[in-house]
């Protein structure tokens, strides 16, 4: 079976860091890109970018760019989404999601979420 | 970017109705096109790639069309479980991008 276990929820104030995490078991780490996605309270979906596990050649989305760290340890199956600075509006819930690269290609799996809160 | 655009935003309907939501791209995705339903609190869940084939233990009366830049999910007969929020993305070029979702609502 599938699954894709993520970290718990974290409350923090602005300007410092986390890093959540997302970890994959019940298939082959290395057939899969993983993909994070945002979700701010009562909004859509946005995919902020993804990482190949294997040589951690990562593609983000420009929105996301120079905010965000997208990482992985493909030893553990994990892969990683780090700020280095929070601000109010990093406030959402975070998916990852796997998708397989030499056939689908599309989101085949989700975590079950992580929620971010970043208050004073 | 390439911008996903879902019509109707909102949509009720009742259980056993058909049900179509269409999904726009404003350029050429080919048939790279997926859908999700989304309960509130929930993940998202996988039900259509490559614009019409059902994602692995997805009901049959779910389905999708499309190529190009417009694309369709049809739900045949609308049960109670259905009733979320869908969205479409293309995956075909970078960034990926979503529709906004249509909320399905008990009529």
């Amino acid at each position: 079976e599938v699954q894709l276990v993520q970290s718990g929820a974290e409350v923090k104030k602005p300007g410092e860091s986390l890093r959540i995490s997302c970890k994959g078991s019940g298939y082959n780490f290395a057939n899969y890109w993983i993909s994070w996605v945002r979700q701010m309270p009562g909004k859509g979906l946005e995919w902020m970018g993804r990482i190949d596990p294997t040589d951690s050649y990562t593609k983000y989305n420009p929105s996301f760019q120079g905010h965000v760290t997208i990482s992985a340890d493909k030893s553990i199956s994990t892969a990683f989404l780090q700020w280095s600075s929070l601000k109010a509006s990093d406030t959402a819930m975070y998916y990852c999601a796997i998708e397989e690269k030499y056939t689908s290609g599309y989101p085949e799996f989700w975590g079950q979420g992580t929620l971010v809160t970043v208050s004073s | 970017d390439i911008q996903m655009t879902q019509s109707p935003s909102s949509l009720s309907a009742s259980v056993g109705d058909r049900v179509t939501i269409t999904c726009r791209a404003s350029q050429g995705i080919s048939d790279y096109l997926a859908w999700f339903q989304q309960k509130p609190g929930k993940a998202p869940k996988s039900l259509i790639f490559a614009a019409s084939r059902l994602h692995s233990g997805v009901p049959s009366r779910f389905s999708g069309s499309g190529s190009g830049t417009d694309f369709t999910l049809t739900i045949s007969s609308l049960q109670a479980e259905d009733f979320a929020t869908y969205y479409c993305q293309q995956y075909n070029t970078y960034p990926i991008t979503f529709g906004q979702g249509t909320r399905l609502e008990i009529k």
